[in-house]
């Protein structure tokens, strides 16, 4: 069954600190990935995406993300946490084409100490 | 620049009462549109979809139904709302266009609340 996995439903860490927020995906075809953040009661902001190419994405906001199939694994991270980074995020996985029909993992919220 | 627009932002309703939810996306033709459920600390889960004027597609039966009666209106219906049907709803567009990777784009959502 196709399905995406986010490990750690809360995760903390301190301003400035690194982050890296897990995701793994079962997909029967060429997955196409997504980390989204949601800060709460809003919509949700498409912080980056892989379709092919280089494995390591760059998105906004100084995440970014390495796509390993070996692993089936789209880890997302960033080297220093800002206190506004406080929020959900979502990985999620789709098909070529159907940039809209996604598999959302169930979120990891992130809270940042100061 | 494309935008999205969901509306009411939040919603009372007591159970039985109808349900519509509308959205409409601006700057772009013939995209495909979205209805997703966000149940209290949980993911996304993909309610409906379309790609075109009355094309509807469902992906879990439920008690909703949806309805695209123009290229950039997609509507959330109900009858008789359940308790079940509380959430937070989330309408979102990619490009239709095929052959081409697209994403999605979210809107604001909808709290609803049925009690």
């Amino acid at each position: 069954a196709q399905s995406v996995t986010q490990p750690d439903i809360h995760i903390t860490v301190s301003e400035g600190a690194s982050l890296e927020l897990r995701c793994n995906y079962s997909y029967g075809a060429t997955p196409y990935l997504f980390w989204y953040v949601q800060s709460p009661g809003q919509g949700l902001q498409l912080l980056l995406k892989y379709f092919s190419g280089d494995t390591l994405v760059q998105g906004i906001k100084g995440f970014e993300a390495e796509f390993k199939r070996s692993q089936s694994s789209f880890n997302l991270r960033k080297p220093s946490v800002h206190w506004s980074d406080a929020a959900e995020y979502f990985c999620a996985v789709g098909a070529y084409n159907q940039g809209g029909k996604l598999i959302f993992g169930q979120g990891t919220e992130l809270s940042v100490k100061p | 620049s494309q935008t999205i627009h969901q509306w009411p932002a939040t919603l009372v309703q007591p159970v039985g009462s109808p349900l519509s939810l509308e959205c409409t996306v601006e700057g772009t033709s013939n995209p495909n549109l979205y209805w997703y459920r966000q149940a209290a600390g949980r993911g996304l889960q993909l309610l409906f979809y379309s790609v075109g004027i009355g094309q509807i597609s469902s992906e879990v039966p439920q008690n909703l139904s949806a309805s695209r009666p123009q290229d950039r209106q997609f509507i959330l219906s109900s009858k008789k709302l359940l308790l079940s049907d509380s959430g937070f709803y989330l309408c979102a567009w990619s490009g239709g266009q095929t052959g081409v990777n697209t994403e999605a784009f979210f809107g604001q959502g909808t709290r609803l609340t049925v009690v």
